[in-house]
């Protein structure tokens, strides 16, 4: 089957404008995470979402957003864009909400680039 | 507060030699302990898990961990490196906290 598909996979932007990045989950699952991967800061997770509700949230400001739709596809929203958001944006999938042993299917990334 | 600590940033091992790379975690519970390892440019891929039982798992790729309550430790090893595990691995508590990494290097 499929696996966690994220589009697109690279993106430039310029300082100040907003971003929309979308993430695909393997078919049935309804749990999909988002993460930002930069050298200095390592993997830090931003928010889960599951049945279309936001059930964690990391540290991150405002300027980061998500959703899902009900076909549990999920996107993730940067607005005002700086240049430390320049990172490798990496969403995983799941069957359940949370901690589980369900296990989590990450995508190949959204490589963003603030210029 | 949850936090992993993976204390060896990059790790230089032989092709063929036997490889231990290091995972401290700090969780109140008993965790779900996770490993991961990225290629260059790419997601991670899950190697293995522990939620409860057996504290010897097996992954995928011939890797193995072992959790360790008293020591506070999930290290990952492989009794002969390939090549083609030359990789970043990260292991993981839960889904939302991740160690630093640790770079790999495979010499011929």
């Amino acid at each position: 089957k499929a696996g966690v598909t994220q589009t697109p996979r690279y993106l430039i932007k310029t300082r100040g404008q907003q971003v929309t990045l979308s993430c695909s989950p393997i078919s049935g699952h309804r749990s999909v995470s988002w993460y930002q991967q930069t050298p200095g800061q390592g993997l830090q997770f931003l928010f889960e979402y599951f049945s279309e509700t936001q059930r964690n949230k990391g540290n991150f400001p405002g300027r980061f957003s998500g959703r899902q739709f009900s076909n549990s596809r999920s996107e993730m929203n940067v607005s005002t864009l700086e240049l430390g958001d320049s990172a490798l944006y990496l969403c995983a999938s799941s069957l359940g909400q949370g901690v589980s042993n369900y296990g989590y299917t990450f995508g190949s990334g959204t490589r963003l680039t603030v210029v | 507060a949850q936090s992993v600590t993976q204390p060896d940033i990059h790790i230089t091992v032989s092709e063929g030699a036997s490889l231990e790379l290091r995972c401290n975690y700090s969780y109140g519970a008993t965790p779900y302990l996770f490993w991961y390892v990225q290629s260059p440019g790419q997601g991670l891929q899950l190697l293995l898990k522990y939620f409860s039982g057996d504290t010897l798992v097996q992954g995928i790729k011939g890797f193995e961990a072992e959790f360790k309550r008293s020591q506070s430790s999930f290290n990952l090893r492989k009794p002969s490196v390939h090549w083609s595990d030359a990789a970043e691995y990260f292991c993981a508590v839960g889904y939302m906290r991740f160690g630093a990494g640790t770079r790999l290097t495979v010499k011929p």
